[in-house]
């Protein structure tokens, strides 16, 4: 299928600490992306996007890097705090229409 | 500005039933994704739809089945419930036709017996 996964990976950080969630994804005809945050009992919250004519964006905390060449997608969160623990999903789009796909998801944890 | 709102949030069903989904996207929005989130598979798409046509459909059986309406608002039915079917369903709504933000909202917990 599409989405694979049983194994969550897991990414813990010191408070105050910069955290980096790396994803891969599949398709090279992908050409836009989003980060989305979930938290336990809701629903994933969007983040960041980012679309494949650019190789950085930036937001609050929040830096999306963009390798096309490798099929990499990178989150970068600065002094990341406990409310920034949650599972990180990236989700590529194919260009048609609005179905994403969705990685795996990086379980992150802040340590307090 | 409201989000995306679903409902309802929880279900309990028993296989055999049949089971109908709801979800109202952000005021503005015309295009409505629903997704199954499971363990095992993560966060699957099922269909999407735009102005009222599906305009795409993920590998899911006949048993899965959507409609939108004219002010954009979302249905998705599941017929003849299986134990596999227990998943959050979400459901996403963007303003674009396509490669535009999609946002969720809190999903519906189904849990069949």
């Amino acid at each position: 299928g599409e989405s694979v996964g049983l194994h969550l990976p897991t990414l813990s950080v010191q408070e105050g600490d910069n955290s980096i969630i790396n994803c891969a994804y599949s398709n090279s005809a992908s050409d836009y992306f989003i980060w989305y945050k979930q938290e336990s009992g809701k629903g994933p919250q969007f983040i960041i996007d980012i679309r494949s004519n650019m190789d950085k964006r930036q937001g609050q905390r929040v830096t999306v890097l963009l390798n096309k060449t490798v099929k990499h997608l990178s989150l970068q969160i600065a002094a990341t705090q406990p409310g920034d623990s949650a599972v990180y999903f990236c989700a590529e789009n194919r260009g048609a229409g609005n179905q994403f796909y969705f990685g795996t998801g990086t379980s992150l944890t802040v340590i307090p | 500005k409201a989000g995306v709102t679903q409902t309802p949030r929880y279900l309990i069903k028993t296989r055999g039933q049949q089971v109908t989904l709801s979800c109202s996207p952000i005021s503005g929005h015309r295009s409505v994704s629903w997704y199954q989130q499971t363990p095992g598979q993560g966060l699957q798409f099922l269909f999407e739809y735009f102005s009222e046509t599906q305009r795409n459909k993920g590998n899911f059986p006949g048993r899965f089945s959507g409609r939108q309406f004219s002010n954009s608002r979302s249905e998705m039915n599941v017929s003849t419930l299986e134990l596999g079917d227990s998943a959050l369903y979400l459901c996403a709504s963007s303003r674009l036709q396509t490669d535009t933000e999609a946002f969720f909202g809190q999903g519906t917990r189904l849990t069949v017996v």
